[in-house]
């Protein structure tokens, strides 16, 4: 089944303590995104990968880190998480966006509560 | 400033009337835009495509119209029903990464 994998679904953590949400997708697709959602902000995004080894920064970038070695996964470090990124994260992934208008499949979720 | 605008007020309906969502931007050339329907605590998950050069499309009970003079896009449900109760994302996208709106929730009530 084409599907994008995220783990964990919920997280509890406290503040300054290192994670990583996994994100991997079996569509063999280029494009790989991260957002964030926040009630009343919406969908927010932190970073966006093209293809391998190539990444940038969407509209909120700070405090998060990515790397993309392989085309399946896209992980999300948080170095130093603080309370201000508790917040409902997706990841997701597309054949890619430069021409082809191609949808995106999302992740199930991922709830972050950092104390 | 770049905007996009859907309204934040849930939208109330009974059950086989036709639901009507709104998504309007400023400052943006769309190339397309799309619609996506969100569960609460759930991903997005796409729902229809319309580009720039279209002005009307179709899926079953679905469909969006897109009007770039006005710089908006209607998304209406015909004979809704209760578990068409979600919240519904517009995105436009083009030669950049498509950006969301904030949703609208819909809520049909029996």
């Amino acid at each position: 089944e084409a599907q994008v994998t995220q783990n964990p679904r919920y997280l509890i953590t406290v503040t300054g303590k290192k994670l990583t949400v996994t994100c991997s997708q079996n569509m063999n697709h280029e494009y790989m995104s991260w957002y964030r959602q926040d009630p009343g902000l919406g969908l927010r995004q932190i970073y966006y990968s093209m293809n391998v080894e190539v990444t940038d920064k969407g509209d909120v970038p700070e405090g998060y880190k990515v790397s993309r070695k392989e085309k399946r996964n896209f992980p999300l470090i948080l170095e130093s998480p603080s309370p201000n990124q508790t917040s409902l994260y997706f990841c997701a992934s597309s054949v890619d966006t430069a021409t082809t208008n191609e949808k995106l499949f999302f992740g199930s979720g991922t709830q972050l509560s950092v104390l | 400033s770049q905007k996009i605008e859907q309204n934040s007020e849930a939208l109330n309906i009974q059950e086989g009337k036709t639901a009507t969502l709104t998504c309007n931007y400023t400052n943006y050339s769309p190339a397309y835009l799309q619609w996506y329907r969100q569960d609460p605590g759930r991903g997005p998950v796409f729902l229809l495509l319309i580009r720039e050069n279209e002005k009307e499309k179709r899926k079953e009970r679905l469909k969006v119209t897109f009007d770039t003079t006005l710089k908006q896009s209607l998304f209406h449900i015909t004979a809704s029903q209760p578990a068409d109760s979600a919240t519904y994302l517009c995105a436009l996208g083009g030669s950049y990464i498509p950006t969301f709106g904030r949703g609208t929730s819909l809520i049909v009530h029996p």
